[in-house]
């Protein structure tokens, strides 16, 4: 059973662009969480999202960002135009169905350098 | 506001015993989460206490007080593998989960 997938690891851009950072969950999970995580900080919420739904985005900012989870494929992450503050880890993570396991499910994290 | 907190930096030997202690404000609660995390990795679950007490996971344990709204990390027989950073997470209700700034955590030998 293949871990949670994310691509790229790595992502340079420059100031302007768009990043587009994506998140294969677990087999069987149908929950999928971003974070963000700067150097020698924790994990910020970002984005909580089921298949075709976003439950909860009260840590994205309004504007540049934004998440999806499609019924088919990965959960895209979108920054558009994307400035230097932008940059950081992002971690996507997954969970299973089932209420009450809190376990979450974390990816390798794609690292976003702006230029 | 909501808020974790766990101190910066703890620094131990190898084979000892060490605590990672958290203390936790939020607006809801349905349990304490530890993490660990190696430089440049994923964080990787540890354990999940839903209620009051210590929850033994073979060398690392964890324990709960939800009247003090306190938790800690115990980690016995220390190894230089353990050298990491660990966070505590609440969930604050559904599937929401606030994490703590980390510990990171130096084993010497």
């Amino acid at each position: 059973n293949a871990g949670v997938m994310q691509n790229p690891r790595h992502l340079v851009r420059r100031r302007g662009q768009e990043a587009r950072l994506r998140c294969s969950p677990m087999k069987g999970h149908s929950h999928v969480y971003w974070y963000r995580q700067l150097p020698e900080e924790g994990l910020k919420f970002m984005v909580y999202l089921q298949k075709e739904n976003i439950i909860d985005e009260s840590g994205m900012p309004k504007e540049r960002f934004s998440a999806e989870f499609p019924k088919e494929g990965p959960s895209i992450l979108r920054i558009q135009q994307v400035v230097r503050g932008d940059s950081a880890a992002y971690f996507c993570a997954s969970s299973p169905n089932t209420r009450g396991q809190d376990e979450q499910f974390f990816g390798p994290g794609t690292r976003l350098t702006v230029l | 506001g909501q808020s974790l907190e766990q101190p910066s930096e703890v620094t131990a030997v190898e084979g000892a015993i060490v605590q990672i202690n958290c203390t936790y404000q939020t607006s809801g609660f349905y349990g304490l989460s530890w993490y660990q995390q190696h430089d440049g990795g994923a964080p990787t679950f540890l354990s999940y206490n839903a209620l009051d007490g210590l929850e033994e996971t073979g060398r690392f344990s964890s324990f709960l007080s939800r009247s003090d709204s306190y938790g800690y990390l115990l980690l016995q027989e220390l190894q230089m593998k353990d050298s990491a950073s660990y966070f505590c997470a609440v969930n604050t209700g559904g599937f929401k989960t606030i994490f703590g700034a980390g510990t990171r955590l130096f084993v010497k030998a």
